[in-house]
């Protein structure tokens, strides 16, 4: 079956660093997705993106990340400034269709902010 | 506002047992979709159903059985003869009406299932 590819599978990076989380998504899927997951907690809707923008975002999205298709096969989470508790697993999905299809997600990236 | 509330923090069975993981939902929309991942400790979120409102007809799947009861907003996911592998946390998700064919889906907050031997 295709997968979502995420890498690294693990940074670690300082406060105030920035980082990028890459994700190369199933190659003739059009909707591309960023969730997170707290240590312990549930997992949580970042952004989607459609059509070279982004179509929805949650709160947790603010202005320190920002997200980006640099190519045909690429799709990319920024986070300009990392805080301690961006630390989390964060999720890339992709899907296929307009419409609720499944959504198929990568392994995660761990983020740990120190 | 969109909510899944899955009341069952950790379950704990012993091998061969039947187990069931409950998730309740809150929605407005009239359409909307109903999902369970598993999270296996490797970490990745791995797909097992997607079931929309107007479709109320139960599945199974193997070992694996959904029952999807609208008039008490469940989507209950049960787990027979259960085996070792089993063993992960579960999320139980839901999407709204879809805007521009992106959905978000809503998780609740996972039910850790431990199978012993």
């Amino acid at each position: 079956e295709p997968e979502v590819t995420q890498t690294p599978s693990h940074q670690v990076t300082q406060m105030g660093q920035e980082v990028i989380l890459r994700c190369v998504p199933i190659s003739n899927h059009l909707y591309f997705y960023w969730y997170r997951q707290i240590l312990g907690q549930k997992v949580e809707f970042l952004v989607s993106f459609y059509n070279n923008e982004i179509s929805e975002k949650s709160e947790i999205f603010d202005d320190q990340f920002s997200v980006e298709r640099p190519d045909g096969s690429n799709f990319t989470l920024k986070i300009r400034s990392t805080k301690l508790e961006d630390s989390a697993m964060y999720f890339c999905a992709s899907s296929e269709a307009q419409g609720t299809e499944k959504l198929f997600f990568g392994s995660g990236t761990q983020l740990s902010v120190l | 506002a969109q909510k899944v509330t899955q009341a069952q923090t950790e379950i704990s069975v012993v091998e061969k047992e039947d187990v069931t993981l409950d998730c309740v939902y809150e929605t407005r929309d009239t359409t909307y979709y109903l999902f369970w991942y598993k999270q296996p400790p490797s970490g990745e979120l791995v797909f097992l159903i997607r079931r929309n409102s107007f479709d109320e007809q139960n599945e199974i799947s193997g070992r694996y059985s959904w029952n999807f009861q609208k008039s008490t907003s469940s989507f209950n996911f049960t787990i027979t003869a259960s085996q070792v592998v089993d063993s992960a946390v579960y999320f139980c998700a839901l999407s709204g009406t879809v805007i521009q064919g992106a959905q978000k889906l809503v998780f609740g907050q996972g039910t850790r299932l431990t199978i012993n031997p």
